[in-house]
């Protein structure tokens, strides 16, 4: 398929482990963003990739988690040291490039739903 | 601190009737609004996006932007019952590196 994806689709471990989330944007997607929901809670963002500029990392809550984007392309969240505040699922979204028109919305994966124990 | 505010609901309308989504955001340099609709334990999928004041039509969808006040809303015509989900409400502006802002989301429930 030519969507956004996510692996693993359900991820549980124990408090204290490290986790990887891996991303997929769609191909040709230069901006891809991490998203974070709890139950019944609205989006929470993590970090921002646009093309090869500075990551925006404003939304990490703490030290535990770092992102990388390798070629422009796949993106891998990683949580070291799990608490079990950080059960949530874990969202990624890919647009084009910002530009006029608004024709950049974001397309979301399905999301990794991480639980910790 | 840019922000999207919106009103958590839920909203309840009769099947049938029009179901208004409003949102209201602080930063004047957002040019570009998305509307996503998020049904419960899927992600969200987009319904409209709108760039310009006025009214912008798509089926039972209508948005509406108001750039001088600040407000986007979503009216759904014909409501269904199938519509029920969360509807979230994203700006963003133009410039390189700008991120999406999003609500925390408005939950319409509509009624059979």
């Amino acid at each position: 398929g030519a969507g956004v994806s996510q692996s693993p689709s359900n991820k549980v471990t124990e408090k204290g482990k490290d986790v990887e989330l891996r991303c997929d944007p769609i191909s040709g997607h230069t901006a891809l963003y991490w998203y974070r929901q709890s139950l019944g809670q609205g989006l929470e963002f993590l970090i921002y990739f646009q093309g090869n500029s500075a990551p925006d990392k404003s939304g990490l809550p703490s030290d535990r988690f770092s992102a990388e984007r390798t070629g422009g392309s796949v993106s891998t969240l990683t949580i070291q040291r799990t608490q079990q505040e950080d059960s949530a699922v874990y969202l990624c979204a890919s647009s084009l490039g910002p530009g006029r028109g608004g024709v950049n919305e974001q397309f979301f994966g399905p999301g990794t739903r991480l639980t910790v124990l | 601190q840019k922000e999207v505010e919106q009103n958590s609901g839920p909203l309840s309308v009769p099947e049938g009737a029009i179901a208004s989504l409003n949102c209201t955001y602080s930063d004047r340099g957002s040019q570009s609004f998305f509307w996503y609709r998020q049904y419960s334990g899927k992600s969200p999928e987009l319904i409209m996006f709108i760039y310009s004041n006025g009214d912008k039509e798509d089926g039972r969808f209508t948005a509406q932007l108001n750039k001088a006040s600040q407000y986007v809303s979503l009216l759904i015509r014909d409501s269904q019952p199938s519509d029920s989900a969360t509807y979230l409400c994203a700006g963003r502006g133009d410039n390189y590196g700008q991120n999406f802002v999003f609500g925390p989301g408005t939950r319409l429930s509509v009624l059979p």
